[in-house]
């Protein structure tokens, strides 16, 4: 089984400043790992995926992530963030063999101060 | 990636009564998934829905407290049944796969008063 944490409940940035959400998982096999973000009174919505190749991975509105074998990592950026970033992030993982069941994290509610 | 319709959107409901959950994907799918996000918490899986067969629950989850319906490869229906307060959640149904990612419904907001 695989577990996925989220250390930081809350973040609070200044907009146009830097944030890293971090994720961290555990797993006896190798997983896949996602990142979700749900908007007030959305769905969740994919940002980016690794599945293999290169450990940086680009997603939509401009975030990226890396993944990080050795410190079973895969954190979250965003070099300067808006206020629409305004979001709860949730990060994701999924084993890489059959059951296809993603297990989440806890979640990080991302907030922009202007 | 596939585009899921889920209805209704939203409801507040009476505790003791039933409410059905819809979620219609613009494609084929081979499973479908449902999720409760309690409030301010994370997604826990429900169960996992293969059309032709009962449904898989997760642990904690029981099918007469929530039966499901698969009767072909695009449509699915999650009932909470007999609901009390502490049924209150967002629940979500999603489809996909590892290659595509998982598409998410917009979720149904629901309150037992």
């Amino acid at each position: 089984a695989q577990s996925v944490t989220q250390l930081d409940s809350q973040v609070p940035v200044f907009e146009e400043a830097p944030v890293e959400l971090r994720c961290n998982y555990s797993s006896s096999v190798s997983v896949y790992l996602f990142w979700y973000v749900q908007y007030p009174n959305q769905g969740l919505q994919l940002l980016l995926k690794y599945l293999s190749g290169s450990t940086l991975v680009k997603g939509i509105n401009g975030f990226e992530a890396e993944f990080n074998k050795s410190q079973t990592s895969f954190h979250l950026r965003k070099p300067s963030v808006h206020i629409s970033d305004t979001a709860e992030y949730f990060c994701a993982a999924l084993p890489n063999f059959g059951n296809e069941k993603l297990t989440f994290g806890t979640g990080t509610r991302l907030t922009i101060i202007p | 990636s596939a585009v899921i319709s889920q209805k209704p959107s939203r409801d507040i409901c009476q505790r003791g009564t039933s409410l059905t959950i819809q979620c219609q994907v613009d494609s084929q799918v081979t499973m479908m998934f449902w999720y409760r996000q309690q409030p301010g918490q994370s997604l826990t899986l429900i169960a996992t829905a293969n059309q032709g067969s009962e449904a898989t629950y997760e642990s904690g989850f029981v099918i007469d407290k929530f039966p499901i319906s698969r009767p072909n490869l695009t449509f699915s229906t999650l009932t909470v049944s007999n609901m009390s307060p502490e049924d209150s959640s967002i629940y979500l149904c999603s489809v996909g796969s590892t290659g595509a990612g998982y598409t998410f419904g917009s979720g149904t907001r629901l309150t037992v008063v």
